[in-house]
């Protein structure tokens, strides 16, 4: 069963402290793995996308690493500002087009 | 570039009527589009793909004739949530994917439409 999951569920985190997020998916064919940042009562805003080839990928202070052995992937932030504060939504795409949705984690950063 | 402009934002409704959202893409050419619902707290729940031109595909689930969808142009689907009833409210959002982009180009999201049907 397509299926994407994610930890911890919500996360509360001091500004300027650095936080990691997991998504573990079982989606298959694989073809990417994507992070998109939600903030409340807006649409999601892409971070990252990684095929099954890259291990690791940046934009700006997020940081996605995969590793599709294990089929999990990993977004850390880094000196976590009060606009970080969102739910991240892991994102699996298999060979076709269904993307499958995480439940989100939802992070507050408080100054 | 690549913005998704959804409208209405918001919308209060009585229960029995219906109600239309448009999503479109303003910069670009969008032959699949995708409609999505989301609960308070919880995470995108796919209602159906539109292909411009042809029938929408709907999830599991998801009835059809309650849900209508329209994909006249490429960069204009609409979702019509028709005879609303309380349990309809909840938070709607389209994305749109740039006609023949690569496989694992970005999807691009609207700010969604939160529907209050009272």
């Amino acid at each position: 069963k397509n299926q994407v999951e994610q930890s911890p569920q919500s996360l509360i985190i001091l500004e300027g402290k650095n936080c990691t997020l997991q998504c573990n998916y079982t989606v298959s064919p694989f073809s990417n793995l994507r992070w998109y940042k939600q903030d409340t009562g807006r649409g999601p805003v892409s971070l990252t996308i990684m095929t099954f080839s890259e291990n690791t990928k940046s934009n700006g202070r997020y940081t996605a690493t995969l590793d599709a052995d294990t089929k999990q992937s990993s977004l850390h932030i880094t000196a976590s500002q009060l606009s970080d504060s969102a739910s991240y939504i892991c994102v699996s795409k298999n060979y076709g087009q269904n993307f499958v949705f995480g439940p989100g984690t939802r992070l507050s950063v408080l100054p | 570039g690549a913005v998704v402009s959804q409208h209405p934002s918001r919308v209060i409704c009585k229960s029995g009527t219906s109600v239309k959202i448009e999503c479109r893409s303003l910069d670009f050419q969008a032959t699949t589009m995708f409609w999505y619902r989301q609960f308070p707290k919880q995470s995108l729940m796919l209602m159906a793909t539109s292909n411009e031109g042809s029938k929408a595909t709907y999830e599991q689930g998801v009835e059809k004739d309650k849900f209508l969808i329209n994909h006249a142009s490429l960069t204009l689907s609409t979702l019509t949530v028709t005879s609303a009833h309380p349990e309809d409210s909840s938070f709607y959002i389209c994305s749109a994917r740039i006609r023949d982009s690569p496989y694992n180009s970005p999807l691009h999201f609207g700010n969604g439409t939160r529907l209050t049907v009272t």
